[in-house]
């Protein structure tokens, strides 16, 4: 089967730009969810959907990151306006059940000069 | 909210010896402990988890073991290889949404 795709794989902005990444998770899956990566640390929650609906988004900023899962499939996570902080990789990963194992994409990785 | 210790941070071993690496969690209520490998630039993969149900659980040459009274658990990787070099992260997640909380890596470097 198809893994978990996400686009662009890599993006270079200036502080205060905006940014939008993208998401198609395995098919049939339910459960999506966006991580932030720092260098030298594990990934960090940032959003949980079950299917278009959010379960989790309590470590999201929400005054600068929002994201989205139209029609319970893609998603995409927006930073608007950028800080230096947000230089990280993003990882989108799916699953076919809160409980079940997560599927990671590739990441992008984000760099904010 | 969950808070998940790892340790340690980097291990070099031989290859053919062990590698044992720990975690601890402090939400009671957590009751799933998957561990991913993730090679550089990679994206990070499930070599094996555990749920609150069992003590212990082995695939070939890794193994974890889970003491839900102490709240820890571990890797562990026997008979290493070049090939198991990467970072290895622990997490934990219990609760309604199955949220996972990841420890913060450790690199592991198998020597020739």
């Amino acid at each position: 089967e198809a893994g978990v795709a996400q686009s662009p794989r890599y993006k270079i902005i200036e502080k205060r730009q905006s940014v939008a990444f993208w998401c198609n998770p395995i098919s049939g899956h339910a459960t999506l969810y966006w991580y932030q990566q720092i260098l030298g640390q594990g990934p960090k929650l940032l959003i949980q959907f079950q299917n278009n609906g959010v379960v989790d988004d309590s470590q999201l900023p929400k005054d600068r990151f929002s994201a989205e899962r139209l029609k319970g499939v893609d998603s995409t996570l927006k930073i608007q306006p950028a800080k230096l902080e947000d230089s990280a990789v993003y990882l989108c990963a799916s699953s076919s059940g809160p409980a079940n194992e997560q599927f990671f994409g590739p990441g992008t990785r984000l760099t904010v000069l | 909210g969950e808070n998940v210790e790892q340790h340690p941070s980097t291990l070099s071993v031989q290859e053919g010896d062990s590698a044992v690496i720990k975690c601890t969690y402090s939400d009671s209520a957590s009751n799933y402990f998957p561990w991913y490998k993730q090679e550089l630039g990679k994206r990070p993969q499930l070599i094996i988890d555990i749920r609150s149900n069992v003590g212990e659980k082995k695939d070939q040459r890794i193994a974890v073991t889970l003491n839900k009274t102490a709240k820890h658990f571990s890797l562990h990787i026997t008979e290493t290889q070049p090939e198991d070099s990467a970072v290895y992260f622990c997490a934990a997640s219990g609760g309604s949404n199955y949220k996972l909380t990841f420890g913060k890596g450790t690199l592991l470097t198998v020597n020739p």
